[in-house]
């Protein structure tokens, strides 16, 4: 059964800072994986998604990391702002189904 | 707009009432998703559809929860006698398999408390 741990569980830095998140799965078999935010009370927004084949993506101030064959990832956030305060989730997805298994979250907040 | 949208986005009920929850995909998205999550926790999948057809359940999903994607376009979710542990925001996503990557895409959820 798939497994996803994310740390650390929250997170507060100030504004500027560069900043890394971490999301480990225990079962490497993935299809991908996204990164999303979730603000307080709403749904997801998927900010990034990488193919099992690829090793990274960058979106903007974002650059999510994949090494599948330690069932890791991160998500750095560069400059950080205090827009960038959210709930980060990382996702895994695992055959054709193509369910999603979250992590509990990083619930960031990036202070004046 | 053009994403996903759930209805309505929040519920109170009493306890043993039956609610609804209406989730419209992303237009030409053939696969629709349920998630469940609970305060603190990751999103938990319930069920998927792949255009009319229920592929899959998970063991969460108890016969008091059902769920149905007629003709292939919204879905519904509906909770039979409820319960105060089914308090949980219910989210809906929609993926397109020969998009890129079927990257999921989220709707805002329905909030449900049952008091």
């Amino acid at each position: 059964k798939q497994e996803v741990t994310q740390i650390p569980a929250a997170l507060s830095v100030p504004e500027g800072e560069n900043l890394v998140l971490n999301c480990s799965f225990t079962d490497s078999a993935i299809y991908n994986l996204q990164w999303f935010r979730q603000d307080p009370g709403k749904g997801l927004t998927s900010l990034l998604l990488i193919q099992s084949s690829q090793r990274e993506q960058t979106s903007g101030r974002l650059n999510a990391s994949l090494d599948k064959s330690s069932g890791r990832s991160t998500l750095y956030i560069a400059a950080s702002q205090p827009g960038d305060s959210a709930t980060y989730l990382c996702a895994v997805n695992t055959g054709t189904a193509s369910k999603l298994t979250f992590g509990t979250g990083t619930r960031l907040q990036v202070t004046l | 707009d053009t994403g996903v949208s759930q209805n309505p986005r929040h519920k109170i009920t009493k306890r043993g009432q039956n609610v609804t929850f209406r989730c419209d995909p992303i237009s030409e998205h053939n696969r629709l998703y349920w998630y469940r999550q609970t305060l603190g926790q990751g999103p938990e999948f319930l069920t998927y559809f792949q255009n009319e057809a229920q592929l899959e359940k998970s063991r969460l999903l108890s016969d008091r929860f059902s769920a149905e994607r007629p003709k292939g376009s919204f879905s519904t979710l509906e909770i039979q006698r409820t319960e105060q542990g089914d308090s949980a925001m219910y989210l809906c996503a929609s993926s397109f398999p020969r998009g890129p990557y079927n990257e999921q895409f989220f709707g805002p959820g329905t909030r449900l408390t049952v008091l």
